[in-house]
């Protein structure tokens, strides 16, 4: 199992560009999790899906971030126009069920 | 919706020197528990988690964990630490389909 896979690995954008990072789950997993991690506020709970439909997306911080899971193999996060304090660590992660989480490598994201 | 609080932040600490850190949570539901660490520049993986049964839990790399559901907390510990335990340890709570993480504690062995 390839685990869970995100790409970029690094994304450096400049102020007001779009930014999309992608992420692939475990085969079989039906929940997918976005999160962010900064210094200042740790790791944050974006939006989450379960049979690729979104949950919850109350942590998003503004309108500028979207997401999709168009099928169960594949996610985005969209930033759309990004800010330098979007620059972060995005995390994906999967899991089915009860039988915890998978956290992909992370997109380390910077906003010049 | 669940919490999770994360005390000394910053720990350091010499090799062969126990560890414990301490996790409480807020969440009136059943809950899963779980211990990430994160070595640096790495993501996360999981060390240990709790969802029912012995409230002792032991986990990789000679980590336990107890649950003591009547403090809400999820304290860890290792006994006598190394060097390649330097990294970010993450408790986290899983309630209603929500993973909450806490702020984190940063631990630095030195050798």
């Amino acid at each position: 199992d390839a685990g869970v896979i995100q790409s970029p690995r690094h994304e450096v954008t400049e102020m007001g560009q779009e930014v999309t990072l992608r992420c692939k789950p475990i085969s079989g997993h039906d929940y997918l999790f976005w999160y962010r991690q900064t210094m200042m506020r740790g790791l944050e709970l974006l939006i989450y899906f379960n049979n690729n439909v979104p949950i919850d997306d109350s942590g998003m911080p503004e309108d500028r971030f979207s997401a999709k899971m168009p099928n169960a193999s594949f996610s985005t996060l969209k930033i759309q126009p990004s800010e330098p304090r979007d620059s972060a660590v995005y995390f994906c992660a999967s899991s089915r069920d009860f039988y915890g989480y998978t956290f992909g490598s992370g997109t380390r994201l910077t906003v010049v | 919706a669940q919490s999770v609080s994360q005390h000394n932040h910053h720990v350091i600490l010499s090799e062969a020197a126990s560890l414990e850190l301490g996790c409480n949570y807020s969440y009136g539901g059943t809950v899963n528990l779980f211990w990430y660490v994160q070595y640096p520049g790495q993501h996360l993986q999981l060390l240990l988690k709790y969802f029912s049964g012995d409230p002792l839990v032991k986990g990789i790399k000679g980590f336990e964990a107890e649950f003591i559901k009547s403090k809400f907390s999820f304290n860890l510990r290792k006994p006598s630490v190394q060097w390649s335990d330097t990294a970010e340890y993450f408790c986290a709570v899983r309630g209603n389909n929500r993973l909450a993480f806490g702020k984190g504690n940063q631990v630095v062995v030195i050798p």
